[in-house]
């Protein structure tokens, strides 16, 4: 268990639909990001937040793609009209207590038909 | 811009048998360096971190690697394998940006696959 839930497990839409991630951190953690996972690649970074703050984006991060984080707590991505291209893993993490150790949530698999 | 290279794309080994896992990287300065595993469909677990100090490094689950600076590498490695290894491992090289964010950025990761 590393602390960090993700809802929902899986999720198929349509292409135009939009669809909304949910990341809860068990505890309470200052800094949480958001990754991306497509088929056969690494994890890239997409945002982060310090407490509830937005602090970084990602260039991947299109105007389509939105993320809060209201109160410091748990997260939502959320991602208007989905594009077959925004099929993939995406990962919820937080940092440890000195922020250079990520603990990843086993992640929401999205598939756009 | 830092970047990781993992060569092997798919490796099988035999339970039992010793395991290295390859991986360079690319990064102007003292790197900190991560190993993470993900099974299928899961999210990813940290195996192991170098930041300073022993380049040797142990791990969860009997895993360790070694940084070598002067072959800008961190290989993973296991004396013996079980079937439970049987998984995607990544090697990744963390960075702090300007905005104060901790970044990190992942190899394309090597899926090992065990022969019982």
């Amino acid at each position: 268990d590393t602390g960090v839930s993700q809802n929902p497990r899986h999720k198929i839409t349509k292409r135009g639909q939009n669809v909304t991630f949910r990341c809860d951190p068990i505890s309470e953690h200052n800094r949480l990001y958001w990754y991306r996972q497509t088929l056969g690649q690494g994890p890239e970074f997409l945002t982060y937040f310090q407490n509830e703050a937005q602090l970084e984006k990602s260039r991947l991060l299109s105007d389509r793609f939105s993320a809060e984080r209201p109160k410091g707590s748990f997260s939502t991505l959320e991602i208007q009209r989905t594009e077959q291209g925004d099929s993939a893993m995406y990962l919820c993490a937080i940092a440890g207590p000195i922020g250079e150790k990520l603990f990843f949530g086993s992640g929401t698999q999205l598939s756009v038909l | 811009a830092q970047s990781v290279t993992q060569p092997d794309i798919h490796i099988t080994v035999s339970e039992g048998a010793s395991l290295e896992l390859r991986c360079n990287y690319s990064y102007g300065a003292t790197p900190y360096l991560f190993w993470y595993v993900q099974s299928p469909g899961q999210g990813l677990q940290l195996l192991l971190k170098y930041f300073s100090g022993d380049t040797l490094v142990q791990g969860i689950k009997g895993f360790e690697a070694e940084f070598k600076r002067s072959q800008s590498s961190f290989n993973l490695r296991k004396p013996s394998v079980h079937w439970s290894d049987a998984a995607e491992y990544f090697c990744a090289v963390g960075v702090h940006s300007g905005a104060g964010s901790y970044q990190l950025t992942f190899g394309k990761g090597t899926k090992l696959s065990v022969i019982p």
